[in-house]
């Protein structure tokens, strides 16, 4: 069965770095799309960054724009996460998540369908 | 501010029914297809339904979703205490770069 596993979350002081990874299996990774998704303590979901399979094509929300960094191994079966200049309210739980989204000529259609358990960061002096 | 707008909290009864409205705009809801989050205390979300009202395998019939105009919503019929959970609705909207977004999420009680 599809499985993803995050890793790497912890504790990091303003304007440190975290490296969040997420470990597939049960799939054949190389075919899909990828998203990190994340949720701040009693907050509701938002999308963080997108990868496509062969990561030719990426995407970020605007809020973590220019500091951080998605990229993906598919020999390892790996999803990655690169975190710089962290703000405290990039404070969250991290998600992997298996992204189904496309685009046909008219619409576009939005499908996270597998995700993982979740890694927690927490940015604080 | 997320750009689709759901209600805060719901209530019913087990065994009632209950819908949850996730309300946009043109540039996403109005032309691009929806899906459903269920997220229950400390799991991780869970797709409950794509395209608009496809159910993925294993979810059952009880959740229905539906889409008119600008504005989606999830049904649940025969309210169990297990559905006790935040659900959140999603889309695509075409303003954006990465074009994807959620809604602010719903709190379900089953009293």
């Amino acid at each position: 069965q599809v499985q993803l596993v995050e890793s790497g979350g912890g504790l990091v002081k303003p304007g440190g770095s975290l490296r969040l990874s997420c470990a597939a299996s049960g799939f054949t990774f190389s075919d899909y799309y990828m998203s990190w998704i994340r949720q701040a303590p009693g907050k509701g979901l938002e999308w963080v960054s997108y990868i496509s399979s062969s990561d030719s094509t990426i995407y970020y929300a605007d809020s973590v724009k220019g500091r951080f960094t998605i990229s993906r191994d598919n020999a390892k079966n790996s999803l990655y996460l690169q975190m710089n200049s962290l703000r405290a309210e990039d404070t969250a739980v991290y998600y992997c998540a298996r992204d189904r989204s496309y685009c046909s000529s008219s619409s576009c259609y939005t499908e996270f369908d597998s995700w993982g358990q979740g890694t927690l960061v927490t940015v604080s002096s | 501010q997320s750009v689709l707008t759901q209600p805060p909290s719901v209530s019913a009864a087990p065994g009632q029914k209950v819908t949850i409205s996730c309300s946009g705009s043109s540039s996403n809801i109005g032309n691009n297809y929806v899906s459903w989050y269920q997220q229950l205390p400390g799991t991780a979300p869970k797709l409950l339904i794509y395209d608009n009202n496809k159910r993925p395998s294993g979810i059952p019939d009880r959740f229905s979703g539906s889409k008119s105009g600008t504005s989606a919503t999830l049904g649940i019929t025969g309210l169990q205490t297990g559905d006790e959970a935040d659900y959140y609705c999603g889309t695509w909207d075409s303003s954006l770069s990465g074009g994807r977004v959620f809604g602010g999420g719903t709190k379900l009680t089953v009293l």
